[in-house]
C-alpha cells in the first residue's frame, strides 16, 4: 500500500494564479483532511471530509476550496494565490474522527511570489 | 472543543525515559487523546491513543489521569531518532493540532 500520497511535492506559483492539489489514500478510508503548516507554527486544519461528496470548513478555509468526488482522492484548490499562502500543506486520512489515528502524506510546499 | 497546553521544548539523555506532559482539562467524557510527532519536515506520525485506560505499544506509553485532564506520553528508551516535535491532540469535530513540544534527545 502506497499509504497517502500528495501531487506535486514542490509548486512556485505568481500571485493571483491557480493550483490543484492532489491526495489520493489506498486504505478505504472514509475521512480526508487538508492542513497547512507555516514556519514554527503547529498544523491547521483547512478543510475536511466526512465521506465521497462531502466537504466541511476547518479552521482557516479562506481562499481554499475543496472537492471530493471519489473516495481516494481529496482535492485542495487555490483559485488566486496570494504570498499569505505560501506553506507546506498536509494531506491525511482516517477510518473517523474517533475511529482511528490520522495517515499523513508527505506534503507540499508552496511558494506564492 | 477540547484545547491541550504542553510545554514548547524539552531534552532528554539518550537511553533515557522521556516523560512528555499534556493538559487537557476541558476534555469531555468522549474525546479521545491522541499523540503524533513529526520529525523535522516529515508528515505527522500517529504514535498512540487512548480514552481513560493507560496504553502501551511499541513505540510508548500513554498515561492518563483518573480525571483524565491529563495525560503523559513515556517513550521508555529515548534515541537520537525521538528528536521531533510531539503533538498532544485531543479529537473532535474540528481537529486543532497546536505548536506541540519540540524534545531534543541529548547525546
Amino acid at each position: 500500500n502506497a499509504g497517502v500520497t500528495q501531487t506535486p511535492k514542490f509548486r512556485v506559483l505568481k500571485t493571483g494564479q491557480s493550483m490543484t492539489l492532489l491526495c489520493a489514500q489506498d486504505m478505504n478510508h472514509e475521512y480526508m483532511y487538508w492542513y497547512r503548516q507555516d514556519p514554527g507554527m503547529g498544523l491547521r486544519l483547512i478543510h475536511y471530509s466526512v465521506g465521497e461528496g462531502t466537504t466541511a470548513k476547518g479552521e482557516v478555509p479562506d481562499g481554499y476550496n475543496v472537492s471530493r468526488l471519489k473516495k481516494q482522492n481529496f482535492l485542495l484548490g487555490l483559485e488566486s494565490a496570494a504570498p499569505s499562502q505560501t506553506s507546506v500543506y498536509f494531506c491525511a486520512s482516517s477510518y473517523g474522527v474517533e475511529k482511528g489515528a490520522q495517515n499523513f502524506g508527505p506534503g507540499t510546499r508552496l511558494t506564492v511570489t | 472543543d477540547a484545547k491541550t497546553t504542553q510545554p514548547p521544548s524539552m531534552d532528554c539523555a539518550e537511553g533515557r525515559a522521556a516523560n512528555l506532559p499534556c493538559n487537557h482539562s476541558t476534555i469531555s467524557g468522549n474525546e479521545y487523546v491522541y499523540w503524533y510527532r513529526q520529525i523535522h519536515s516529515q508528515g505527522p506520525q500517529y504514535i498512540i491513543h487512548g480514552l481513560k485506560n493507560n496504553e502501551t505499544n511499541e513505540m510508548a506509553s500513554l498515561i492518563i489521569t483518573e480525571d483524565r485532564k491529563s495525560s503523559t506520553l513515556i517513550l521508555p528508551h529515548a534515541t537520537l531518532r525521538d528528536t521531533a516535535v510531539y503533538y498532544c491532540i485531543v479529537k473532535a469535530n474540528n481537529l486543532f493540532f497546536g505548536t506541540g513540544t519540540r524534545l531534543t534527545v541529548i547525546p
